[in-house]
């Protein structure tokens, strides 16, 4: 069954450095997003990617977020430069319509020191 | 603004025995709702979702979920519960008119006694 993979699975980094996030989604999904969750808290809506552009963003998703998908299959997060509230797993989600279901990753696991 | 409220933040329950998990939304028009199961360390996995039609909905491992309009609920169900169950459950609810994000519930957290 195919899945949605991301890399890597732990990454700690110090404060103010940058970070990227990388997602694999499902081949044939057209909708590509970013979510991410605090440690005991909910997961939060970051970002939503289609047709080579961002359709929708938090107001978690600030300037220093940026988000591409540099070839036919990667997903990238990128964080600038990185705050201690960063620190969270981030989850890349793929769906192939718009209300349709969203396959999550793995996540990675990111803690900035 | 669309939200989820999961009243219970954790529950216990003994191997074998019935379930509910609750879920109860805030939306406008009729909702796409889902439940996701996250396991320690793990990713979100969707156990079943809610678009239209038959408002008894079945997913994997065994559980339903209820959709009531009336009770803007989409309540979790498993008759028979396994130690493997064991996880974090989120209900979402997503794709308000022009919007695909979905919104989370806070979780509740299953424990299963042996």
């Amino acid at each position: 069954e195919p899945e949605v993979t991301q890399t890597p699975s732990h990454q700690v980094t110090q404060m103010g450095q940058e970070v990227i996030l990388r997602c694999v989604p499902i081949s044939n999904h057209l909708y590509f997003y970013w979510y991410r969750q605090i440690l005991g808290q909910k997961v939060e809506f970051l970002v939503s990617f289609y047709n080579n552009e961002i359709s929708e963003k938090s107001e978690i998703f600030d300037d220093q977020f940026s988000v591409e998908r540099p070839d036919g299959s990667n997903f990238t997060l990128k964080i600038r430069s990185t705050k201690l509230e960063d620190s969270a797993m981030y989850f890349c989600a793929s769906g192939q319509g718009a209300a349709e279901t969203q396959y999550f990753g793995p996540g990675t696991r990111l803690l900035v020191l | 603004a669309q939200s989820v409220t999961q009243p219970d933040i954790h529950i216990t329950v003994s191997e074998g025995a019935s379930l509910e998990l609750r879920c109860n939304y805030s939306y406008g028009a009729t909702p796409y709702l889902f439940w996701y199961v996250q396991s320690p360390g793990q990713g979100l996995q969707l156990l079943l979702k809610y678009f239209s039609g038959d408002t008894l909905v079945q997913g994997i491992k065994g559980f339903e979920a209820e959709f009531k309009r009336s009770q803007s609920s989409f309540n979790l169900r498993k008759p028979s519960v396994h130690w493997s169950d064991a996880a974090e459950y989120f209900c979402a609810v997503g794709a308000a008119p022009g919007r695909r994000a979905l919104t989370f519930g806070s979780g509740t957290r299953l424990q299963v006694q042996p």
